[in-house]
């Protein structure tokens, strides 16, 4: 079983709609979680970092995070053709400070 | 603002060969972070520094070091180079904040093909 799990998709939704990414995680230690966006061929792009229980905004983005779950999730509203790409789920677990990635989930947003 | 540099952005090499990948972190991050992201895969993280010492190691071969310098700027070196390490290879800078807690910032990567 991997540490962070992901749906790898593709997950299609159309072009204004919400579109909504979720992630799993086994350590229950883990204390901090990031969405990345990436571009094939790209380097990953954060979009949001969340510590605590509970929704954060940010424009169109908002990440949820529920530790009791072990489940973070990210909801892209207004989706965008420019939207369409792969969003990674990467946590920091108990030990150390790097990233462990769920295998990503792709979005695609059709006009 | 400035961003993470790496170099060379792409390189080819053959079998056997070594190769030297280079990162130039964030203006006052202190830490930097490498991982490996093969076709179709996610990273999967390999070495990092903090303050020019190793701080934590992952699935990086035997055949590969790393090491930070004075100036925070990061090399990995990879020796007898096989097909399998074909790849994208990401630097990630970090700061250690007041609050303990480190938001990674990629470079652009330097894609290794070995032929």
């Amino acid at each position: 079983q991997k540490e962070v799990e992901q749906n790898s998709g593709p997950l299609s939704v159309p072009e204004g709609a919400i579109a909504s990414l979720n992630c799993t995680y086994s350590d229950r230690g883990s204390q901090s979680f990031f969405w990345y966006r990436q571009y094939s061929g790209k380097s990953p792009e954060l979009i949001m970092s969340i510590y605590s229980n509970g929704d954060k905004e940010d424009g169109r983005f908002t990440a949820q995070l529920n530790k009791a779950s072990q489940y973070v999730s990210l909801l892209i509203r207004d989706s965008q053709p420019s939207d369409s790409a792969t969003y990674l789920c990467a946590v920091i677990e108990n030990a150390g400070n790097m990233l462990t990635f769920g295998g990503g989930t792709r979005l695609m947003v059709k006009p | 603002a400035a961003g993470v540099i790496q170099s060379p952005r792409h390189l080819i090499k053959e079998k056997r060969e070594t190769a030297t990948l280079k990162c130039y972190p964030i203006p006052r991050h202190d830490t930097v972070y490498w991982y490996q992201q093969g076709p179709g895969q996610d990273p999967q993280f390999l070495i990092s520094f903090y303050e020019k010492m190793q701080s934590d190691k992952g699935s990086i071969p035997d055949r590969f070091s790393a090491q930070q310098f004075s100036d925070y700027h990061s090399e990995l070196n990879m020796s007898s180079l096989e097909l399998g390490d074909s790849a994208l290879y990401f630097c990630a800078s970090s700061s250690k904040d007041g609050g303990g807690t480190d938001t990674q910032y990629f470079g652009p990567g330097t894609r290794l093909t070995v032929l």
